[in-house]
């Protein structure tokens, strides 16, 4: 069955940057489009962008353009989110998410990992 | 402000039905896209709930239906249930944003 594992919490100050991990298993790794999505503390979900794990091409959400740079690693089936700039506001729950349908980037999320918690504080 | 609209919360009693609108534009869902609908329950992940505007994946309850018609999407729940109570939130995706992935801004449901 699919599984993403996401990689553990992580406490950042204002100006740093975060680079999450996220390992797929289940299936075909570059089959699947995936997705990052977040959620801050008490708010609604918000999509941040998507990566090809096949030819690595990445689409971002403009309000994170500059910031943000999703990559794979084929060899270990996994994908990564690298945000920059941390600010408070970013404090969030970071989600890597895997589209259900093959070679599509417009279908449903249908897998989501376990979530990775991201602080940013001073 | 999301981009797609969904009323804040919803109630209804055990046994009852639900409705939760969604409501887009002309360059998402009036774009032909498919809505898809999460439930979220507090402290987990989201769980697809309905993919293509009306098809529930394997172990979903028939009791989950959704329809989409114009710039607009709904999802029904019949027979609520006390498990029911949770986040529920439209998906879909936009043209005038390049095609990026879009949300409502979520529905509290409420089971009285």
């Amino acid at each position: 069955q699919v599984h993403l594992v996401q990689s553990g919490a992580e406490v950042k100050k204002p100006g740093a940057s975060v680079k999450l991990s996220c390992k797929a298993s289940g299936y075909i790794f570059t089959t699947y489009f995936m997705h990052w999505v977040r959620q801050a503390p008490g708010q609604g979900l918000e999509w941040m962008g998507v990566i090809n794990p096949s030819g690595a091409s990445t689409k971002y959400a403009q309000k994170f353009q500059g910031r943000v740079t999703m990559t794979r690693d084929t060899s270990t089936s996994t994908v990564y989110m690298e945000l920059s700039s941390l600010r408070s506001e970013d404090t969030a729950m970071y989600y890597c998410v895997r589209d259900r349908s093959r070679g599509y980037s417009y279908g449903a999320f249908e897998y989501w990992g376990q979530g990775t918690l991201v602080t940013v504080s001073s | 402000q999301s981009v797609l609209t969904q009323p804040p919360s919803v109630s209804g009693a055990p046994g009852q039905r639900v409705t939760i609108s969604c409501t887009g534009s002309s360059s998402n869902i009036g774009a032909g896209y498919d809505v898809h609908w999460y439930l979220q329950l507090p402290g987990t992940a989201p769980k697809l709930l309905i993919y293509g505007n009306n098809n529930r994946p394997s172990g979903v309850p028939d009791r989950f239906s959704g329809s989409k018609s114009g710039t607009s999407a709904s999802l029904a729940i019949t027979g609520l249930q006390a498990e029911d109570e949770a986040d529920y939130y439209c998906q879909s995706y936009d043209s005038s944003l390049s095609g990026s992935g879009i949300f409502g801004g979520g529905t509290k449901l409420t089971v009285l």
